[in-house]
């Protein structure tokens, strides 16, 4: 079945350090894939998306880009503040079976 | 535009009992989908429902079930409850019919105790 992995936190960065979070997948199908955020005490919020190859996602500084080639779509960002500061999960779907498939989450601390 | 809505946002029952939890979504989003949210499990598909009818159903025992209704709201109910249920769980809904992205509530937090 489809799944993702994606790196193990937790992530500790001082502010305007440079962020990225590996993310990869298996599927079966073609999928979209997805990078959401939960802030704590929260539900996920919808960060980025890609629903092709070579589709670049991009949303308050972050960026995805999605690589059919080597099943990748890593977050980068180039300068993280202290309001970054979340668990960012990884997610894909293949639209023929009406679900989203997670990793398992990185917690990102940003310190000032 | 309103988000998606969740009801109750904390819940606290006892094992054995059984629990329904509530989800309103965006207007116009006819996709319901729910996720249970652990520490140990991560984020796990429990159902999906569109236009009433369940799509698809993840590896949950038959004491969780689900519905929709004709105007898209959507309910769990989780019967006998045991400890291991504690979770987040969350409603996210999307347009259906190939949309591709999915919105979020903020959860309802359950504890069993």
């Amino acid at each position: 079945g489809d799944s993702v992995t994606q790196m193990e936190g937790p992530v500790t960065l001082s502010e305007e350090a440079f962020l990225t979070i590996n993310c990869t997948y298996t599927a079966t199908g073609y999928p979209s894939l997805f990078w959401y955020v939960q802030y704590p005490g929260e539900g996920l919020q919808l960060l980025l998306k890609a629903t092709k190859a070579d589709d670049k996602g991009s949303n308050k500084g972050f960026e995805a880009t999605y690589r059919k080639e080597t099943t990748s779509f890593h977050l980068e960002k180039g300068s993280v503040q202290v309001s970054d500061s979340a668990v960012y999960f990884c997610a894909l779907s293949d639209r023929t079976d009406y679900k989203l498939s997670f990793g398992a989450g990185t917690t990102v601390t940003v310190r000032a | 535009k309103a988000g998606v809505t969740q009801t109750p946002r904390y819940l606290i029952k006892t094992r054995g009992q059984q629990v329904t939890l509530s989800c309103s979504p965006i207007s116009g989003h006819r996709s319901v989908s729910w996720y249970q949210q652990t520490p140990g499990q991560g984020l796990q598909f429990l159902f999906e429902y569109f236009s009433e009818t369940q799509r698809n159903k993840g590896n949950f025992p038959g004491r969780f079930s689900g519905r929709q209704f004709s105007n898209s709201r959507s309910e769990m109910n989780v019967s006998t409850l045991e400890l291991g249920d504690s979770a987040l769980y969350l409603c996210a809904t999307s347009r259906g019919e190939g949309a591709v992205e999915a919105f979020f509530g903020q959860g309802t937090r359950l504890t069993v105790v």
